[in-house]
C-alpha cells in the first residue's frame, strides 16, 4: 500500500519554464512534508519542506504547495534550469513518529536546453 | 555540513555470502537509517535506529540485519546474499532535537549480487 505517490515517473519541460512536480498522500496523519532532488550516482539532497500549519513555502526558484484537504503536494520550479534535471522524491512523517519518512517513488526530471 | 559517509561505492558479491555496508556520520545525530533504491520503487526503508544499540525493522527488513554499537556508525548486513538484494543503498542519518529535521544521506552503495 504505497501511502505517499508521485504518478508521473518523468516530466520534460523547457528551460525557463515552470516545472511543477506531484505528489498525493493517503495518511491523513502525516503533517511534515519533504522535497529531495537526487543526482545519479548521488545521495538525496534535502530541498525543500513545509509543515501541515502552512500551505505554502517558498525558497528562491522552489515553491512548495500544500492541499491538506486533497492530500496533495507540488513542487514548482521557476525558471527551470539544465541543472533541475534529477530525480525529484517527495516525503513525509507524522509528528509523535519514530522520525522516519515515507518515500514516493520518484518522478525524473528533464529539463530541454 | 553534515558528513554521511558509505564505506562502499560499488560492491560484487557471489550470492550466499555475508555482506556488510558501513554507514558513519560526523554530526551526533540520534536517528540513522538504511533504503534501497530500486527503478519504480523509490526509496524503502529497510531498518532504522534511534539510539545506540536500538533497531526498528522498516518496510522491507527480510533477509537483512542491523548493528549499532557506537552512535556515529550504523552497519547493514545481509545474511546470506540472493540476486533479488542487488540494488542501491542509500544510509541516512537526522537530529532528534528540533522536531521532524530532514534526513542527510549518503552517496549510496550499489551492490550487485552475482
Amino acid at each position: 500500500d504505497q501511502q505517499v505517490k508521485q504518478n508521473s515517473p518523468s516530466l520534460s519541460v523547457q528551460e525557463g519554464r515552470i516545472s511543477i512536480l506531484n505528489c498525493d498522500y493517503t495518511n491523513s496523519m502525516f503533517d511534515y512534508f519533504l522535497w529531495y532532488k537526487k543526482y545519479p550516482a548521488e545521495g538525496p539532497t534535502f530541498l525543500i519542506s513545509i509543515s501541515s500549519i502552512k500551505d505554502k513555502n517558498e525558497d528562491g526558484r522552489f515553491t512548495v504547495f500544500l492541499n491538506k484537504s486533497a492530500k496533495h503536494l507540488s513542487l514548482h520550479i521557476v525558471p527551470s534550469q539544465p541543472g533541475d534535471s534529477a530525480v525529484y522524491f517527495c516525503a513525509a512523517s507524522a509528528r509523535g513518529g519514530t522520525y522516519k519518512y515515507i518515500f514516493g517513488t520518484g518522478t525524473r526530471l528533464k529539463v530541454l536546453a | 555540513d553534515v558528513k554521511v559517509t558509505q564505506s562502499s561505492r560499488y560492491l560484487v558479491k557471489r550470492t550466499g555470502e555475508k555482506v556488510f555496508l558501513e554507514c558513519v556520520q560526523d554530526m551526533d545525530h540520534e536517528n540513522m537509517f538504511w533504503y534501497r533504491q530500486d527503478p519504480g520503487l523509490g526509496l524503502r526503508l529497510i531498518y532504522f535506529s534511534y539510539d545506540v544499540k536500538m533497531k526498528e525493522k522498516g518496510d522491507i527488513p527480510e533477509g537483512y540485519s542491523v548493528s549499532r554499537e557506537k552512535k556515529e556508525r550504523f552497519s547493514l548486513i545481509l545474511e546470506s546474499a540472493s540476486t533479488n538484494q542487488t540494488s542501491m543503498y542509500l544510509c541516512a542519518s537526522s537530529p532528534t532535537t528540533g522536531g521532524l529535521q530532514p534526513q542527510h544521506f549518503g552517496d549510496g552503495t550499489r551492490l550487485s549480487i552475482l
